[in-house]
């Protein structure tokens, strides 16, 4: 049993470029959520999903866009990215959203020079 | 403002030496309060979820209290197993997705 899985696991990029970091999970949850963590700061929510083809924004949605086409299935896109986007990303999935503990990718480190 | 705040920002301890780490909140409306691992390059793995006052929770080495305005995670004769950041997160309402997350606790344990 996998969980959720990210892929890739790290990523260099240019400032402008773009791309998309991939969540899956087999545990048949309809939430699932994308953190950042940074040095010194919480978690934070970029954006979330409620169950499939529903998107919703969290604390700092801004430069980030995601897509939940497949229950199973939450993508993270950066469209132009910043050096600002220098992080770590976490997918995370719960079965209910109302209390259920959160379910943990093992994180997509993301660099922007 | 909504706020999670964790403390000690980092804490050694010698193995079998107990201690408690604190997690403090100034939210309303408090619907759980939950408790993380975090191990080095991993993602956070649950611990614990308390809900109301009074409440206690244990795994192992690891008990989880709550009061109104705090909680703490007691850790009892550590193994340098045990090292790892504790990180504690507040959700505020059923059907408020949002976690409020603190920064962390990280705990050394020293053979």
């Amino acid at each position: 049993n996998a969980g959720v899985t990210q892929t890739p696991k790290f990523r260099v990029l240019k400032t402008g470029q773009s791309m998309t970091l991939l969540c899956a999970q087999d545990m048949n949850h309809e939430y699932m959520y994308w953190y950042r963590q940074d040095p010194g700061m919480g978690l934070r929510l970029i954006h979330y999903s409620v169950g499939e083809g529903t998107t919703a924004k969290g604390e700092v949605p801004d430069g980030y866009n995601v897509s939940r086409l497949k229950k199973q299935n939450f993508l993270l896109g950066l469209e132009s990215a910043a050096p600002s986007q220098t992080s770590v990303y976490f997918c995370a999935s719960d079965r209910t959203g109302g209390g259920s503990p959160l379910h943990f990718g093992n994180g997509t480190r993301l660099t922007v020079t | 403002e909504d706020q999670v705040t964790q403390s000690p920002e980092a804490l050694r301890l010698q193995e079998g030496e107990s201690s408690s780490l604190n997690c403090s909140y100034t939210v309303s409306g408090l619907r759980g309060l939950f408790w993380y691992r975090q191990d080095p390059g991993k993602g956070p793995e649950f611990l614990f979820t308390l809900y109301s006052a009074g409440e206690e929770k244990e795994k192992e080495r690891l008990k989880a209290t709550l009061t109104k305005k705090e909680s703490f995670l007691h850790i009892t004769a550590p193994k340098p197993e045990d090292s790892a950041t504790y990180l504690c997160a507040v959700r505020l309402n059923f059907g408020n997705e949002k976690l409020t997350f603190g920064t962390g606790t990280r705990l050394t344990i020293i053979p």
